[in-house]
């Protein structure tokens, strides 16, 4: 099946730093690429919807200026967490649809920030 | 407006078992609805999906699921569980038969003891 990696797989960083997360679809090229965000023992909520070449679209109570997604390719969506501090800590997964006729969502394993 | 509620923090089978994990869904338009597992530190891996054509849906690994209207309901079941379905599982609803913008439950700890 269509496969989707993340990098880092997980990231330490300083409180006030930032921190960018890649998500590629290594096989497939992908219009549109989502960001989940999961706390500990918890679900996977919804953060944005990335399209290519184009602004991404931010669920209700996310902060745009905080989490910032470039989709500058078909393969490519990126995540950056602006000053991070120790709340933003968390598990971040992106997906990624392929489109077509077998429209399916691929998801990639999940980058773990801490942030001390 | 579309919500997944999970019955169940957690489930707890013996091996051999039969797996059941409860997945009820409000939607306000015909909902596509997914089961998906996860693995510790992990990502999350289709496990099976709805998307009106049956309502019984076979999945990978020995799951299938039912989609009843009636009771809004996608619960998940395995005839024998085995050790290694030990895993979280998710109940997501979509109005997209991609899975797109995704609404998942609360997830399910399923522990499958010897």
């Amino acid at each position: 099946g269509a496969v989707v990696s993340q990098h880092p797989s997980w990231v330490i960083c300083k409180s006030g730093t930032s921190v960018k997360i890649e998500c590629r679809s290594l096989d497939f090229q992908a219009t549109t690429m989502f960001w989940y965000r999961q706390f500990p023992k918890q679900s996977l909520m919804l953060m944005a919807t990335s399209n290519e070449g184009s602004k991404a679209t931010y669920e209700q109570g996310v902060e745009k200026d905080k989490f910032l997604i470039n989709h500058a390719s078909l393969t490519l969506s990126t995540l950056t967490v602006t000053s991070a501090h120790p709340e933003d800590s968390s598990f971040y997964i992106c997906s990624a649809r392929t489109g077509g006729k077998t429209d399916t969502q691929y998801f990639g394993p999940g980058t773990r920030l801490t942030v001390l | 407006a579309q919500s997944v509620t999970q019955l169940g923090s957690h489930v707890s089978v013996s091996e051999g078992a039969l797996v059941l994990l409860r997945c009820n869904y409000s939607s306000s338009v015909p909902p596509y609805l997914f089961w998906y597992v996860q693995y510790p530190n992990q990502g999350l891996q289709l496990l099976l999906k709805y998307t009106s054509a049956a309502t019984l849906v076979k999945g990978i690994n020995g799951f299938e699921a039912e989609f009843k209207k009636s009771e809004t309901s996608f619960h998940l079941t395995k005839p024998s569980a085995h050790m290694s379905d030990a895993a979280e599982y998710f109940c997501a609803v979509s109005q997209e038969t991609s899975g797109s913008r995704l609404t998942f439950g609360e997830g399910t700890q399923l522990t499958v003891n010897p």
